[in-house]
């Protein structure tokens, strides 16, 4: 059985470009969150997805954008690149939003902005 | 807001030494859910535990064990006799109880075990 699966695994953008992200999530989930890793943080909420919607939002701009399709998986899209938008972003899956509900990661994307 | 807190940053300890993991959290909520995760080299976030406000049962499983205080606001991770297996970074997280709730981490804990 598939975790959740992200690709690509990594890339290299420049400056104002713009990125797309994808996140199959783990077979039986139907929610998926987005979050970003800067190096030697912790993850940082960006979005969550349900339904198709956007249920909960981070402090994050609106550079950052999503979307869920009809089979639950997932696009994280970046406008605009910054130097500082270099991360992990990592995509999680879970049953529902409820908080008890665990959150299953994938191994990420790693981004870097040049 | 929720808040977590991981005071320590890096810990190195020789094979078979116990090793705890600090974690304090902030919350105003009264039924919320604590999370450990570890995060190997590989990237990947890897659950080891979860525990809800109400059942401060502190729990043991294999080599790890947890001791969850409300009073305190703390949820520390032990690990007995550890391997060098466990060098990973470890996460713990607070995540409310409502619908759409998010994870909210701590900065990690960098655990080096040598030979």
């Amino acid at each position: 059985d598939a975790g959740v699966t992200q690709s690509p695994t990594h890339l290299i953008k420049t400056r104002g470009q713009q990125v797309t992200l994808r996140c199959s999530p783990k077979s039986g989930h139907d929610t998926v969150s987005w979050y970003q890793q800067a190096l030697g943080q912790g993850p940082q909420f960006i979005f969550q997805y349900y339904e198709e919607e956007e249920r909960q939002r981070g402090n994050f701009p609106d550079r950052f954008s999503g979307h869920q399709f009809p089979n639950y998986s997932s696009e994280l899209n970046v406008n605009a690149l910054l130097l500082g938008d270099s991360a992990l972003y990592l995509c999680a899956s879970s049953f529902e939003t409820a908080g008890a509900n665990v959150l299953t990661f994938g191994a990420g994307s790693r981004l870097t902005v040049l | 807001a929720q808040k977590v807190t991981q005071a320590q940053t890096e810990i190195s300890v020789v094979e078979k030494e116990d090793v705890t993991l600090d974690c304090v959290y902030e919350t105003r909520d009264t039924t919320y859910y604590l999370f450990w995760y570890k995060q190997p080299p590989s990237g990947e976030l890897v659950f080891l535990i979860r525990r809800n406000s109400f059942d401060e049962q502190n729990e043991i499983s294999g080599r790890y064990s947890w001791n969850f205080q409300k009073s305190t606001s703390s949820f520390n991770f032990t690990i007995t006799a550890s391997q060098v297996v466990d060098s990973a970074v470890y996460f713990c997280a607070l995540r409310t109880a409502g619908a759409n709730s998010k994870l909210t981490f701590g900065k990690g804990i960098t655990l080096s075990v040598r030979p």
